[in-house]
């Protein structure tokens, strides 16, 4: 069984950072594009960021671009955000998910909350 | 990067059949026939209903369908039930980037 399971969320003061984790199990973690999403409490969903199989390849909303970078270790079958100098607008509940094909989400973990607030 | 618009609501009794519409771009929706669908109740993740503008999962009811014209995606539901009540997102490749619908919610009267 495929899961996904978020961790890291927390209350940060807008200019902190903050380290997201998503621990994969029941797939072969190598194999596949994973993502970041996110939603805004009340709001809709909105992809941030994607990382190839080997990490070579990261693409990134723009809002993010230069302040979140994603990276993930195979061998120890984990995906990471990492947040800098972070905003109240990046308050939401963060997803990982895994990507089929590059272009749409086949398994979705259960979120962590991240706080911006002073 | 300018999000897919959906409109915010649309309701339906059960039985009947409802439609939510994604309008994008010839840069999105468009250009790539690469639209899934997600199905979000209160509190839950995102489930995954369709892909590639009309394939279903395994396990999604054949009540839920796709299509695609031009710069518009539709979603159907048909033989709407109770425990389809939920916000319903569609999302589209954009070349290496990819972008979401603002959300429909979904009520069955």
């Amino acid at each position: 069984e495929v899961q996904l399971v978020e961790s890291g969320g927390g209350l940060v003061q807008p200019g902190g950072s903050l380290r997201l984790s998503c621990a994969a199990s029941g797939f072969t973690f190598s194999s596949y594009w994973m993502s970041w999403v996110r939603q805004a409490p009340g709001k809709g969903l909105e992809w941030v960021a994607n990382i190839k199989q080997d990490g070579s390849e990261k693409y990134y909303v723009d809002s993010v671009k230069g302040r979140f970078t994603i990276s993930r270790d195979n061998a120890k079958n984990s995906l990471y955000l990492q947040m800098n100098s972070l905003r109240a607008e990046d308050t939401a509940v963060y997803y990982c998910a895994r990507v089929r094909l590059r272009h749409y989400f086949d398994y979705w973990g259960q979120g962590t909350l991240v706080t911006v607030s002073s | 990067q300018s999000a897919l618009t959906q409109p915010r609501s649309v309701s339906g009794s059960p039985g009947q059949s409802v439609t939510i519409s994604c309008t994008g771009t010839s840069s999105d929706v468009g250009g790539y026939n690469y639209v899934s669908w997600y199905q979000q109740h209160p509190g839950k993740a995102p489930k995954l209903m369709i892909y590639d503008v009309s394939k279903r999962p395994s396990g999604v009811p054949d009540r839920f369908s796709g299509s695609k014209s031009g710069n518009t995606a539709s979603l159907t539901i048909s033989g709407l039930q109770a425990e389809d009540e939920a916000d319903y997102y569609c999302c589209s490749y954009a070349g290496i980037l990819l972008v979401f619908g603002g959300g429909t919610k979904l009520t069955v009267l």
